[in-house]
């Protein structure tokens, strides 16, 4: 099967700018996280899909950070705007539903200059 | 909130010693520990899990144990070979598999041949 799908693979923009990520899960996947992952650091939950309803955005800056998931599948993850600290590598991750193991994209690897 | 901590940071052994990775976490109502490997600039993909309701689990070169009374869990690597070097997050969530995994910092795992 596909595995989870992510674009733009790099970005690079200046601070105070925005930002914008895509992913696709694995088709028939209902949930699906967004992960930042700081080099040297473990992947920190950002938000967490079931479906097209939020399950957990407790450790979203949700003053800069905002994700969607409209129809239930794809999800848009954005940065508006960007600080020096956002520079990280955004991992999608998709499980069959909550109680199945989670499939990692290849993320999007962010530099804020 | 879960607090996963995991030692050591960096580990180098011999092509063909063992490894051990060790993880501790702090909410006793987590039931779910997967282990995931990172290589360089890829995906992380899940090796190994192990849930709250056994005491170890193998798979072929590698094991995990948990002691849920200590509560920390460990990932045991037999027979290391070169390309079992990566970087191996231990993780933890209250949500059998899917829900909102908690990752410790990391260990880069060295296989000298």
């Amino acid at each position: 099967e596909a595995g989870v799908a992510q674009s733009p693979r790099y970005k690079i923009i200046e601070k105070r700018q925005s930002v914008a990520f895509w992913c696709n899960p694995i088709s028939g996947h209902a949930t699906l996280y967004w992960y930042q992952q700081i080099l040297g650091q473990g992947p920190k939950l950002l938000i967490q899909f079931q479906n097209n309803g939020v399950v957990d955005d407790s450790q979203l800056p949700k003053d800069r950070f905002s994700a969607e998931r409209l129809k239930g599948v794809d999800s848009t993850l954005k940065i508006q705007p960007a600080k020096l600290e956002d520079s990280a590598v955004y991992l999608c991750a998709s499980s069959l539903d909550r109680t199945y193991e989670q499939y990692f994209g290849p993320g999007t690897r962010l530099t804020v200059t | 909130g879960e607090n996963v901590e995991q030692h050591p940071s960096t580990l180098s052994v011999q092509e063909g010693d063992s490894a051990v990775i060790k993880c501790t976490y702090s909410d006793s109502a987590s039931n779910y520990f997967p282990w995931y490997k990172q290589e360089l600039g890829k995906r992380p993909q899940l090796i190994i899990d192990i849930r709250s309701n056994v005491g170890e689990k193998k798979d072929q070169r590698i094991a995990v144990t948990l002691n849920k009374t200590a509560k920390h869990f460990s990932l045991h690597i037999t027979e290391t070979q070169p390309e079992d070097s990566a970087v191996y997050f231990c993780a933890a969530s209250k949500g059998n598999a899917g829900n909102m995994l908690t990752f410790g910092g990391g260990t880069r795992l060295m296989v000298k041949p």
